[in-house]
């Protein structure tokens, strides 16, 4: 079946503009994770949903980022006023229970100018 | 010092060798771990999880956890150049709404045909 999707695959911001990154998960599966992959470093946890319900935020690098899962299914991870640090992939990875078995979209590739 | 620790490489080796790659962790909370293949501008792709100590084989592919000492590995036998992409090693403990994933950097692997 159908993977994880994310779009845009590659966004280009100023600095200082508001950006919104949208994830689909595989259909069914309950939790949904946002990541974010800075150039040659392993994925760092932004958030997590379980179905619409926003479980784990502590990681957020700066409340200039916003997550949201209105439905339980799409997601949409927003940053705004972004800065040049926040260059880097955006991946989206969504998981039938346990979640350890996480899958991944390709990702967004955030460049900030 | 990061929660995990993983030497980024690169590691080039001829094909057909046996490739050994390790991770290092700190937090003894761990209980689940895994190991991701991500090919250049791909999401990452679960290879294989192990949960708690012992050993996991799938194919050519050999997972390793010793949490005595806090050290994982991944073995490839017989590479083939299609193994060449950046392996990263993440971990999870098993708390109920806290089911990140924690990664290592990861290692960026090349096998020379």
């Amino acid at each position: 079946g159908a993977g994880v999707s994310q779009s845009p695959r590659y966004k280009v911001a100023k600095r200082g503009q508001d950006v919104a990154l949208r994830c689909d998960p595989i259909s069914g599966h309950v939790s949904l994770f946002w990541y974010q992959q800075a150039l040659g470093q392993g994925p760092e946890f932004l958030t997590y949903f379980q179905n619409e319900a926003q479980l784990d935020k502590s990681e957020s690098p700066s409340d200039r980022f916003f997550a949201e899962r209105p439905e339980g299914s799409v997601s949409t991870l927003k940053i705004q006023r972004t800065q040049q640090e926040d260059s880097a992939v955006y991946l989206c990875a969504s998981s039938p229970p346990p979640a350890y078995e996480q899958y991944f979209g390709p990702g967004t590739r955030l460049t900030v100018t | 010092q990061k929660e995990v620790e993983q030497d980024p490489g690169p590691l080039s080796v001829p094909e057909g060798a046996i490739v050994s790659l390790n991770c290092t962790y700190s937090n003894s909370a761990f209980q689940y771990f895994m190991w991701y293949r991500q090919y250049s501008r791909k999401g990452p792709e679960l290879l294989m999880y192990t949960y708690s100590s012992g050993n996991k084989e799938d194919g050519r592919f050999t997972a390793q956890v010793d949490k005595s000492s806090k050290y994982i590995s991944l073995f490839i036998r017989d590479s083939q150049p299609s193994d060449s992409a950046t392996y990263l090693c993440a971990m999870s403990d098993t708390n109920f709404g806290n089911e990140k994933l924690t990664f290592g950097t990861g290692t960026r692997l090349t096998i020379i045909p």
